[in-house]
């Protein structure tokens, strides 16, 4: 089975802290994404990594950066926490389309983050 | 732009049918995926069409026609677990990576 580990399940921070979310997958997948969800409004895509170092911006990056230096690991940091910020942060990988038809994205359980 | 409309709430009767419709407009296609997310956990995953036609998985069914730009996911013999949202998600041609664009989700209440 897949296992995607989100470091923490509840976090509160106070605004202007440099916030990490840390994010493991244990399936070798190239693929890695970092997504914030709020009510009314779904899963939406801050930032994604298709390999080791290499990242992409989403649909929404402003205030947020990451870092992909292993394979197996992709952090979010919140460079100034603000309020705004405040939402469940979820962290999914898959293998890259090509081979297998599907390739779902497998999910953590999702940081919800708070800031103070 | 692109878009993607599910049906905000649905309520159904445990051991009925329901089927959650999806209705989706994105720069190209490479496949549509259905998730559940029970409140307060990870989203995870149902079921997967990129051809037109029917996908069934036990008591899941899910639905694609391509020039519609329509989805839906049947359920029946509704049990009380599957109160839950569903997840309507559509993988657009995005130059060889596994990018998708979500749904705001379907939230289902099955009563007994």
């Amino acid at each position: 089975d897949v296992k995607v580990t989100q470091s923490s399940r509840y976090l509160v921070k106070r605004t202007g802290e440099k916030v990490f979310l840390e994010c493991v997958q244990d399936m070798d997948h190239e693929n890695m994404f970092w997504y914030r969800q709020d009510p009314g409004l779904g899963l939406r895509l801050i930032y994604f990594s298709y390999d080791v170092k290499m990242k992409e911006k989403g649909d929404i990056p402003e205030g947020y950066s990451v870092s992909r230096e292993k394979k197996e690991r992709f952090s979010l940091i919140l460079e100034s926490a603000s309020t705004n910020q405040t939402s469940m942060y979820l962290c999914a990988s898959s293998f890259p389309p090509g081979h297998m038809k599907s390739q779902p994205q497998h999910f953590g359980d999702g940081t919800r983050l708070s800031i103070l | 732009g692109q878009n993607i409309d599910q049906p905000t709430e649905m309520t159904a009767t445990e051991g009925a049918i329901v089927q959650i419709n999806c209705t989706y407009q994105t720069s190209g296609f490479n496949g549509l995926f259905w998730y559940q997310q029970h409140a307060g956990e990870a989203p995870t995953f149902l079921s997967y069409n990129v051809l037109d036609g029917l996908e069934e998985k036990g008591r899941f069914s899910s639905f694609l026609s391509r020039s519609k730009g329509y989805s839906y996911l049947l359920l029946k013999e509704l049990q009380m677990k599957d109160s839950a949202s569903y997840l309507c998600a559509v993988r657009p041609l995005s130059g060889g990576y596994n990018k998708l664009i979500f749904g705001a989700g379907t939230r289902l209440a099955v009563h007994p």
